[in-house]
């Protein structure tokens, strides 16, 4: 059974760039979610994607956006970026109509807007 | 609106003791609960978790008691271990049709385990 993956783990953007953040589910999963974490918070919702399709979105701008392939994997896109966008990005796989919500993630991508 | 919260940003314990763990939420709707634990330069490991229709979960060292009326829900680890030290999150989710969407996350609390 192949785990969450996220690539790349850091990256150093400067304001106004755009950044792409890649996630692989793991293997029999369907489900993808993005969350946000700033340092000494919680993770933050920003969205999810079942069958290519926006499945949910938290209080995010559209500058974030995303999409889910046909094998599950996934991006994460974040246009114009604010200095307030530096956080862990955490990607989480998880099956659609398991009965429960359990996610699991992969590492994170630690993104730092200069 | 913090929906999920973990009022204790801390807290230390002996080796071989008892580490209790807290979460109060405010929304209703939440019926599942899951504990995560999380290492510096690592993502979020699921722990445990509790369906609102019952009140008490075990898994080994770890059990998670939720109190429906009060809105709190506890993580017990007994013994607690040096390697349990991380972080731990509290998180909720609400049952949307028949599957389940995002995960509310209260702001973590530092378990520090001295040997």
């Amino acid at each position: 059974e192949t785990g969450v993956t996220q690539s790349p783990t850091h990256l150093i953007k400067t304001r106004g760039q755009q950044v792409t953040l890649r996630c692989s589910s793991q293997s029999g999963h369907n489900t993808v979610s993005w969350y946000q974490q700033a340092l000494g918070q919680g993770p933050q919702f920003i969205f999810q994607y079942y069958r290519e399709e926006e499945n949910g979105r938290g209080n995010f701008p559209p500058r974030f956006s995303g999409l889910q392939f046909p094998n599950y994997s996934s991006e994460l896109n974040v246009n114009a970026l604010e200095l307030d966008d530096s956080a862990l990005y955490l990607c989480a796989s998880s099956l659609y109509g398991s009965g429960g919500p359990w996610h699991f993630f992969g590492p994170g991508t630690r993104l730092t807007v200069l | 609106d913090q929906q999920v919260k973990q009022n204790s940003p801390s807290l230390s314990v002996q080796e071989g003791r008892i580490s209790i763990l807290n979460c109060d939420y405010t929304n209703s709707m939440f019926d599942y609960f899951l504990w995560y634990k999380k290492y510096p330069a690592e993502g979020p490991t699921f722990l445990i978790s509790i369906s609102s229709i019952k009140d008490k979960n075990e898994d080994g060292r770890f059990t998670v008691f939720l109190n429906k009326s009060a809105k709190h829900l506890s993580l017990h680890i007994v013994p607690s271990q040096p390697g349990d030290s991380a972080v731990y999150f509290c998180a909720a989710s609400a049952a949307g049709g028949t599957s389940y969407g995002k995960l509310t996350f209260g702001q973590g609390t530092i378990l520090t385990v001295h040997p």
